[in-house]
């Protein structure tokens, strides 16, 4: 198993590029999730799934837009991108009750 | 909304000594306790859950403990080794599958 594979692992864009970090996993997990993690803020929701076809806001999902029409796959588009949204991305995954699984994350410059 | 905060924020201890990590949640309501660990540059492993019926949860040198109702966790590490070294991060899931993290405590283990 690949377990959570995040691709890119590093971007640069220019303000108000847009891009979509792909985020897959083969573990028929039900739950995925997008996190962004930023020197002393810590590990920050953006969106959740629970399953295909059903996506959720979380702490900080301004700027970002999520879709899941399969179980696998859960990309997150930034539509314009901003320098605010310089850091490093990680997606997740589990099953209900079970350890989250993550992938090594995106590290994404804007400048 | 649930907070979690991890004390202490950073750690330096010499290769041996056995230690303790803790983190604190605001709303006891929660489905399950996870800690991560996380190496530089790297996304976050699952080091140990522990479901809120439970009281603790051990897996070779590590013990974690739950305390639901005063809202604490502890991560005991037994016998440091350099190897230890990386940013511990705890994380509680609310029931709907929101996952909150704390901010995490460095270890740095010295030879």
């Amino acid at each position: 198993n690949a377990g959570v594979t995040q691709t890119p692992k590093f971007q640069v864009l220019k303000t108000g590029q847009s891009m979509t970090l792909q985020c897959a996993q083969d573990m028929n997990h039900e739950y995925m999730s997008w996190y962004r993690q930023d020197p002393g803020m810590g590990l920050r929701l953006i969106h959740y799934s629970v399953g295909a076809g059903i996506t959720d806001q979380g702490e900080v999902p301004n700027g970002y837009n999520v879709s899941r029409s399969t179980t696998e796959d859960f990309p997150l588009r930034l539509l314009s991108a901003a320098p605010s949204q310089t850091s490093v991305y990680f997606c997740a995954s589990s099953r209900g009750g079970s350890p989250l699984h993550f992938g090594n994350g995106t590290r994404l410059t804007v400048t | 909304k649930q907070e979690v905060t991890q004390i202490p924020a950073a750690l330096s201890v010499p290769e041996g000594e056995n230690l303790v990590l803790n983190c604190s949640f605001t709303d006891s309501a929660i489905y399950n306790l996870q800690w991560f660990r996380q190496d530089p540059g790297k996304g976050l492993t699952s080091l140990l859950l522990i479901q809120s019926s439970q009281r603790e949860q051990t897996s070779g040198r590590l013990n974690a403990s739950l305390d639901k109702s005063s809202g604490r966790s502890t991560l005991y590490i037994a016998a440091s080794q350099p190897g230890d070294s990386a940013t511990y991060l705890c994380a509680v899931e609310n029931y709907g599958q929101n996952f909150v993290f704390g901010p995490g405590t460095r270890l740095s283990v010295l030879p």
